[in-house]
């Protein structure tokens, strides 16, 4: 069974910049694009971006001039900077692995999520 | 940017009711469209992807329909454990996006 575990700090101050971690277990990281997608308290889902094993990425235009995301193969992680960061920022951000077929594409694993409170 | 509109944002239901939730792309995505399911600090789960197939392990009374621009989520007969937000969401293209979700509330 594949498990996707975020980590990463809980609080950062204004202008600072979020740092994520998403650590897969129970699978490869290869062959799958790995998505970062995020939620503000009482709000919907907002895809971030994501990136596969090659280091091909795409980044929501929204958010793209603060977003770097990263893998390492050799960890089995991924993870995701954010520069820049304002209260906006502040979410539950969540990993995510999107399945690939002939006809589909779909987040069929998923992080628990970690909140992240933009604050000084 | 795919929009993706859902409706109604909420909706009230008794237990055994049919509950049908709509959703509309700002343009056509194929068969491109799933349905997640997000119940209070836990993560969205897949119900239904590619339109209409249902994701291993979820119960038979949920199910999608639709093509092209738009598309429906379905709940037979709304059990107890259904009552959550639901969310569905384009992977036509980058980026992805979803719906502005739909609580499904106890009447």
């Amino acid at each position: 069974q594949v498990q996707l575990q975020e980590s990463g700090p809980g609080l950062v101050k204004p202008s600072e910049t979020l740092s994520l971690t998403c650590s897969v277990s129970g699978g490869s990281i290869s062959n799958y694009y790995w998505a970062w997608i995020r939620q503000p308290a009482g709000k919907g889902l907002e895809w971030i971006g994501r990136i596969n094993t090659s280091g091909s990425t795409n980044y929501n235009s929204s958010l793209k001039s603060r977003v770097t995301m990263s893998v390492d193969t050799s960890k089995n992680q991924f993870s995701l900077k954010l520069s820049s960061v304002t209260a906006a920022d502040t979410a539950v951000y969540y990993c995510a692995r999107e399945y690939s077929g002939s006809d589909s594409r779909y987040f069929d694993y998923w992080g628990q999520g970690t909140l992240v409170t933009v604050s000084s | 940017d795919i929009q993706m509109t859902q409706s109604p944002s909420s909706l009230s239901a008794s237990v055994g009711d049919r509950v049908t939730i709509t959703c509309r792309a700002s343009q056509s995505i194929g068969s491109y469209l799933n349905w997640y399911q997000e119940k209070p600090g836990k993560a969205p789960k897949v119900l239904i992807y590619a339109v209409s197939s249902l994701q291993s392990g979820v119960p038979s009374r949920f199910s999608g329909s639709g093509s092209g621009t738009d598309f429906t989520l379905t709940i037979s007969s709304l059990q107890p454990e259904d009552f959550a937000t639901y969310y569905c969401q384009q992977s036509y293209s980058t980026p992805r996006t979803f719906g502005q979700g739909t609580k499904v509330e106890i009447k």
